[in-house]
């Protein structure tokens, strides 16, 4: 079965630009979660969706979208990116909302110049 | 709210030498807890998870971790550290169908 999958998998963009990216769960899992990894802040939760649904949400701005398909496909998306945006984004799948174990996909590293 | 603390963020173990990595958690009810490793330029994998059974729990590669309710501990440990174990290891708590939330990381370093 394969993983989960990240598009793309490094991306450099400059500020004030917006950004796209995407996460493709494990077949069968319904539940895809965005995670921001920074040194200094670790790994930090943005948002959760299940059933094409947002069911959690992180604290983070509004700048930071995001959607789920009927597939179980998730986009996130930037706006008006700034230079704090750059990290390691990270999604992960599980198979329903609440899911004791979720599995992560590579991630896609932002730069933002 | 639910919260974990890794103490260290940085740890050296000689290769052969017992691997001890400390995480303690907040949890306003009882949680579930997991332990990741992070190799570099990867995701996470998931090495083991407490779901309220049994309090030892065993994992991949060797690793295990107790959970201790009384200390609200879930450290992880490894008898003998392999050079292949030099990673970035993760605690996270999760109080389902709550997001789950992961400590700061340590990174481990396994001297030859």
């Amino acid at each position: 079965k394969a993983g989960v999958t990240q598009t793309p998998r490094y991306l450099i963009k400059t500020r004030g630009q917006q950004v796209t990216l995407s996460c493709s769960p494990i077949s069968g899992h319904r539940s895809v979660s965005w995670y921001q990894q920074t040194p200094g802040q670790g790994l930090q939760f943005l948002f959760e969706y299940f059933s094409e649904t947002q069911r959690n949400k992180g604290n983070f701005p509004g700048r930071f979208s995001g959607r789920q398909f009927s597939n179980s496909r998730s986009e996130m998306n930037v706006s008006t990116l700034e230079l704090g945006d750059s990290a390691l984004y990270l999604c992960a799948s599980s198979l329903s909302q609440g899911s004791d174990e979720q599995f992560f996909g590579p991630g896609t590293r932002l730069t933002v110049l | 709210a639910q919260s974990v603390t890794q103490l260290g963020s940085h740890v050296s173990v000689s290769e052969g030498a017992l691997v001890l990595l400390r995480c303690n958690y907040s949890s306003s009810v009882p949680p579930y807890l997991f332990w990741y490793v992070q190799y570099p330029n990867q995701g996470l994998q998931l090495l083991l998870k407490y779901t309220s059974a049994a309090t030892l729990v065993k994992g991949i590669n060797g690793f295990e971790a107790e959970f201790k309710k009384s200390e609200t501990s879930f450290h992880l440990t490894k008898p003998s550290a392999h050079m292949s174990d030099a990673a970035e290891y993760f605690c996270a708590v999760s109080d389902p169908p709550q997001k789950v939330t992961f400590g700061i990381g340590t990174k481990l370093q396994v001297i030859p």
